[in-house]
């Protein structure tokens, strides 16, 4: 049972213009949503959050966008840069999972984006 | 300040053999996490500490894989006996708290021939 999904393996972007990362959960009782950026040989690095009371969060050069109805999530980077080349992971947590707080992560495949110079 | 740190980075065993991975997190973190990655898909939750208790262990398959995390800083997680379908990479998270960001260390590739 997958409850968070992302359907797109790879996204290919040239460099300035826009990528836009997506990802679908199931579970309604998740409340706090992350991405997380993973280069070869290294672990996943924390990237940007929202809790599910927004529904649009702002780092910099990267967005987060919530559509609770639809129980999707999107990452936008732009302009996208060769450095962000990497597998981007979307996560889901259900804050009071089992009445106690444990912060446990559901993630998603991964979507491998290739930002061209 | 240090990262989550693993090792060893990389083990090739065969299978029915025994294999034991390192993990030392971040100074002060009271939650430490084990997940397995395997290729293709993200990673998944195999256990979780708090301090030196067990908090969430519900999809560690208990019947081959152990872990332990003694005075609730170092854990070592073991495979026994590793079955082919265990060839993934296991990650070591940790956090301050259970609610809060978890910074993940570079991961212990395996691979069961």
């Amino acid at each position: 049972d997958q409850q968070v999904k992302q359907n797109s393996p790879s996204l290919s972007v040239q460099e300035g213009r826009i990528s836009i990362l997506n990802c679908d959960y199931t579970n309604s009782m998740f409340d706090y949503f992350l991405w997380y950026k993973k280069y070869p040989a290294e672990g996943p690095t924390f990237l940007i959050s929202i809790s599910s009371i927004k529904d649009k969060n702002e780092d910099g050069r990267f967005t987060v966008f919530l559509n609770k109805s639809a129980k999707h999530l999107s990452l936008h980077i732009v302009p996208s840069q060769p450095g962000d080349s990497a597998v981007y992971f979307c996560a889901a947590r259900d804050t009071n999972a089992g009445g106690t707080s444990y912060g446990k992560l559901t993630f998603g495949q991964g979507t491998i984006l290739t930002v061209h110079p | 300040e240090a990262g989550v740190a693993q090792s060893p980075r990389y083990k090739i065993i065969e299978k029915r053999q025994s294999v034991a991975f390192w993990c030392n997190p971040i100074s002060g973190h009271a939650t430490l996490y084990w997940y397995q990655q395997i290729l293709g898909q993200g990673p998944k939750l195999l256990i979780q500490f708090q301090n030196n208790g067990v908090v969430d262990d519900s999809q560690l398959p208990k019947d081959r894989f152990s872990a332990e995390r003694l005075k609730g800083v170092d854990s070592t997680l073991k495979i026994q006996p590793a079955k082919l379908e265990d060839s993934a990479v296991y990650l070591c998270a940790s956090s301050p708290d259970t609610l809060v960001t978890q910074y993940f260390g570079p991961g212990t590739r395996l691979l069961v021939l």
